[in-house]
């Protein structure tokens, strides 16, 4: 079985700050890894993944996440952050070969000021 | 969201009276999820379905029962709603040959219950 830890209930930043939002999480067996974001009132959105190859990966709307296999996290990055990405992230990890069923962190609510 | 739709978007029913919320999907996609969203505890696994007629519990399946008659279609129903159900319900679906692409989720159900 595996399990999502995100540190951060809510992170308040400012406009055009940098960002970090946390993801640790444990596993027997290799993984899978996403990050969703849910803005108000809507649905999540897969906003990126990590299934093999590089261990950096980016959205189309500028985020970036690292998968680090010897801490077991993939923190997800945004060097200037915008008023629209107010939102919440939802981390989530699923097992390879498993049964790809994911399991998702508690979330981060991301509350950008102008 | 394309493809995924939940019905109703919100109701208010009363403690003692059974409940079924709708998932209807147009992506003819294999694998169908009940989540529950609850502050302070992320997205939790209800119920999930592999196939018509084929149902599989999650983490937080007491007082929730699914049918899935038809590829499109999948109800969850509360037989009994109790204040501790009041939520809001994701529905989502996702196929063995996209699932790498994550979930598709709808847009959501908020369900009251006074």
């Amino acid at each position: 079985a595996q399990s999502v830890t995100q540190l951060d209930s809510q992170v308040p930043v400012f406009e055009e700050a940098p960002v970090e939002l946390r993801c640790n999480y444990s596993s027997s067996v290799s993984v899978y890894l996403f990050w969703y974001v849910q803005y108000p009132n809507q649905g999540l959105q897969l906003l990126l993944k990590y299934l093999s190859g590089s261990t950096l990966v980016e959205s189309i709307n500028g985020f970036e996440a690292e998968f680090n296999k010897s801490q077991t996290s993939f923190h997800l990055r945004k060097p200037s952050v915008h008023i629209s990405d107010t939102a919440e992230y939802f981390c989530a990890v699923s097992d390879r070969g498993g049964s790809y069923i994911p399991t998702f962190g508690r979330g981060t609510s991301l509350i950008v000021h102008p | 969201d394309a493809g995924i739709t939940q019905s109703p978007r919100h109701k208010v029913t009363e403690t003692g009276t059974p409940v079924t919320l709708r998932c209807h999907q147009t992506e003819n996609h294999r694998y169908m999820y009940w989540y529950r969203q609850d502050p302070g505890h992320g997205l939790r696994l209800i119920h999930y379905s592999y196939g018509v007629k084929d149902t599989d519990k999650g983490e937080v399946s007491d007082g929730y029962s699914v049918s899935r008659s038809k590829t499109e279609d999948f109800l969850l129903t509360l037989e009994s709603a109790t204040s501790s159900q009041t939520s809001v319900y994701f529905c989502a679906i996702s196929d063995k040959a996209s699932w790498n692409r994550g979930y598709t989720f709808g847009s959501g159900t908020r369900l009251t219950v006074v």
